[in-house]
């Protein structure tokens, strides 16, 4: 089966700018989840959808918000974008979320450069 | 306090020998544990995971062993193989009273190299 999908794979984008990602997950699967990976930071949670809903929150901006549609497909969004903000983002989807025996399966991610 | 942390930066093992990439805990709470793969530039690739209520578990040439009272754990690789060197993450899921904080929370990584 499709595993998660995530586009575009790799962006550039100026600061102050604002930046979508979509994100697919593996079908069937309800919770979709977002992560930050930079050199620095290693991996960081962001935010977790459920049935459309935001279920938990990392400890990032207001900048950074995300949807989840009636299909579970997601979106995340950066406002007013940083030069700090370039960095991996990743995207993970599971059948119920991220809790003892359930897995989580990552995208390939999305490369975002501010410059 | 919730960390999960892999204080070896790098490893490097020759071709065949094995791998033993470790993994500390801080909270005797995490219930599960999760290793991943990855390469640069993609996404982690999920490779096994372990429930508490086990010591062990093998799939394949992976094998993850978990010492509860030390709040340890290890991922084995044997034989290595050069197509194997990556970075390996533990995570485990975050904590809350409700139940999962909905998130995974990583180690730093291990960079494995295996040579031939």
């Amino acid at each position: 089966k499709a595993g998660v999908t995530q586009t575009p794979r790799y962006l550039i984008k100026t600061r102050g700018q604002q930046v979508t990602l979509s994100c697919s997950p593996i079908s069937g699967h309800r919770s979709v989840s977002w992560y930050q990976q930079t050199p620095g930071q290693g991996l960081q949670f962001l935010f977790e959808y459920f049935s459309e809903t935001q279920r938990n929150k990392g400890n990032f901006p207001g900048r950074f918000s995300g949807r989840q549609f009636s299909n579970s497909r997601s979106e995340m969004n950066v406002s007013t974008l940083e030069l700090g903000d370039s960095a991996l983002y990743l995207c993970a989807s599971s059948l119920a979320g991220s809790f003892s025996g359930n897995t989580i399966y990552f995208g390939e991610g999305s490369w975002l450069t501010v410059v | 306090d919730q960390q999960v942390k892999q204080n070896s930066p790098s490893l490097s093992v020759q071709e065949g020998r094995i791998s033993i990439l470790n993994c500390d805990y801080t909270n005797s709470m995490f219930d599960y544990f999760l290793w991943y793969k990855k390469y640069p530039a993609e996404g982690p690739t999920f490779l096994i995971s372990i429930s508490s209520i086990k010591d062990k578990n093998e799939d394949g040439r992976f094998t993850v062993f978990l010492n509860k009272s030390a709040k340890h754990l290890s991922l084995h690789i044997v034989p290595s193989q050069p197509g194997d060197s990556a970075v390996y993450f533990c995570a485990a899921p975050g904590l809350n009273y409700g139940g999962s904080q909905g998130n995974l929370i990583f180690g730093k990584g291990t960079k494995l190299s295996v040579k031939p």
